[in-house]
């Protein structure tokens, strides 16, 4: 079975602060994916990186791809209170039918 | 407009009850999903579908069953709803295996 785990489980923060969430699996991907979720709504997909090595920002997000394609971290820098949601990493394979999704932080972003 | 579609939003049934869950989409992506979502376990997929003829089982297809009308709906059928079954339901589609995947919003069943 391949695994993706999140950590941390659940993370609040006062608003200002930087924090950084974990995905690790011991597979190897061909993707990794970001979604956030908000209360009520489905998730969204917030970047993909495909290559080992990789580092992709969006505005005060910046994720990275393991260079061997097994791990992935979300840093976000100066949290804002719209920040709060589910972060959710998934895998994917080129000769897989399905996305392996971790089971997500939960981020609480206090104003 | 939403591009993937899910009624009902919310739903309260019974126990033994037959339910089912639409999607429609318009992104014109050929694959479709369905997951549910329980806390603690993250997303699991029940079905997918990678065209109207072919359907498949995912991690947790036990007593669920779906329906590929046409290319941009998938339906989710509860046989007979059990409390277990309790959960918020997904769809999503995407254009081909293994890319980002495109969410509805979301049904939430409670079966009592």
């Amino acid at each position: 079975t391949q695994l993706l785990e999140q950590s941390p489980q659940f993370l609040s923060i006062q608003e200002g602060e930087n924090l950084t969430v974990y995905c690790n699996s011991s597979s190897v991907f061909s993707s990794l994916q970001w979604y956030r979720q908000e209360p009520g709504e489905g998730p969204v997909l917030l970047v993909t990186v495909v290559t080992g090595g990789e580092v992709k920002k969006l505005k005060r997000l910046t994720f990275q791809f393991g260079d061997a394609r097994k791990d992935s971290s979300l840093h976000i820098t100066a949290a804002q209170p719209g920040d709060t949601g589910l972060y959710l990493c998934a895998g994917g394979k080129n000769s897989n039918y399905k996305l392996t999704f971790g089971k997500g932080t939960l981020l609480t972003v206090n104003p | 407009d939403a591009d993937v579609t899910q009624t009902p939003r919310n739903r309260i049934t019974k126990t033994g009850k037959r339910i089912m869950l639409e999607c429609s989409q318009t992104k014109g992506h050929d694959r479709m999903y369905w997951y549910r979502q329980d806390p603690g376990l993250g997303l699991r997929l029940i079905y997918y579908s990678f065209d109207v003829k072919d359907i498949n089982k995912g991690e947790i297809s036990d007593g669920y069953s779906v329906s590929r009308q046409a290319q941009a709906k998938f339906s989710l059928s509860l046989e007979s709803a059990i409390p277990n079954q309790t959960a918020l339901y997904f769809c999503a589609t995407s254009d081909y295996v293994g890319q980002p995947q495109h969410f509805g919003d979301g049904t939430r069943l409670s079966i009592l």
